[in-house]
């Protein structure tokens, strides 16, 4: 069946890089875009960024930037995202969620998403 | 605050129907942008519940349907049952942020 299987969980120290898989399987893996979204302890959801299919083009949200990097190994059919400069407000959870295709370069929904990956950070 | 405005909480007892509204602006909802709804269980990661305002992806029950208008947007779900109780996220695309958005999440109860 579909799924995405991301990670485990980190425990890193502020100013430090945390790196997150998520593992595809039971698609064509090249041919959806990849989102990255988070979800901090009782908080809403929050889009970081994507990474589009066949170029591989990323986008980032401003809050993120200079911050985060999303990779594609299409090899192994796993999508990375890094953030960098880790501070205590990123202590959230994680996910990737697969990007449900439309005509409009906007009206896009995520359709398919991993298991999550907390990512905690304290000194 | 959230670009899209949600209830905290709605409730409702079994059997019956509840909506949750999703209020947006004119740079979103009201720009002629599709709302999506996710489903999020405690302790689970969200679920893909309805697209395009208000399209059901397969195995989606057709107890759940949408509707948009202008800057607003709803999720309906009648027969409520128990298994329902869970965390609704409205989202869509802000063009003056340049970003998908989501909605500050509803939690509904079933009584």
């Amino acid at each position: 069946q579909v799924q995405l299987v991301q990670s485990g969980a980190e425990v890193k120290k502020p100013g430090a890089s945390v790196k997150v898989s998520c593992k595809a399987s039971g698609y064509t893996f090249s041919r959806y875009a990849m989102h990255w979204v988070r979800q901090a302890p009782g908080q809403r959801l929050e889009w970081m960024g994507w990474i589009t299919a066949g170029n591989d083009n990323t986008k980032y949200a401003q809050k993120f930037q200079g911050r985060v990097t999303i990779t594609r190994d299409t090899s192994a059919s796993t999508d990375y995202m890094e953030l960098s400069s880790l501070r205590s407000e990123d202590t959230a959870v994680y996910y990737c969620a697969r990007d449900r295709p439309s005509g409009s370069d906007y009206d896009r929904a995520f359709d398919i998403w991993g298991q999550g990956t907390m990512v905690s950070v304290s000194s | 605050q959230s670009v899209l405005t949600q209830p905290p909480s709605v409730s409702g007892a079994p059997g019956q129907r509840v909506t949750i509204s999703c209020t947006g602006s004119s740079s979103n909802l009201g720009a002629g942008y599709d709302v999506h709804w996710y489903q999020q269980l405690p302790g689970t990661a969200p679920k893909f519940l309805m697209y395009g305002n208000n399209n059901r992806p397969s195995g989606v029950p057709d107890r759940f349907s949408g509707s948009k208008s202008d800057t607003s947007a709803s999720l309906a779900i009648t027969g409520l049952q128990a298994e329902d109780e869970a965390d609704y996220y409205c989202q869509s695309y802000d063009s003056r942020l340049g970003v998908w958005v989501f909605g500050g999440g509803t939690k509904l109860t079933v009584l």
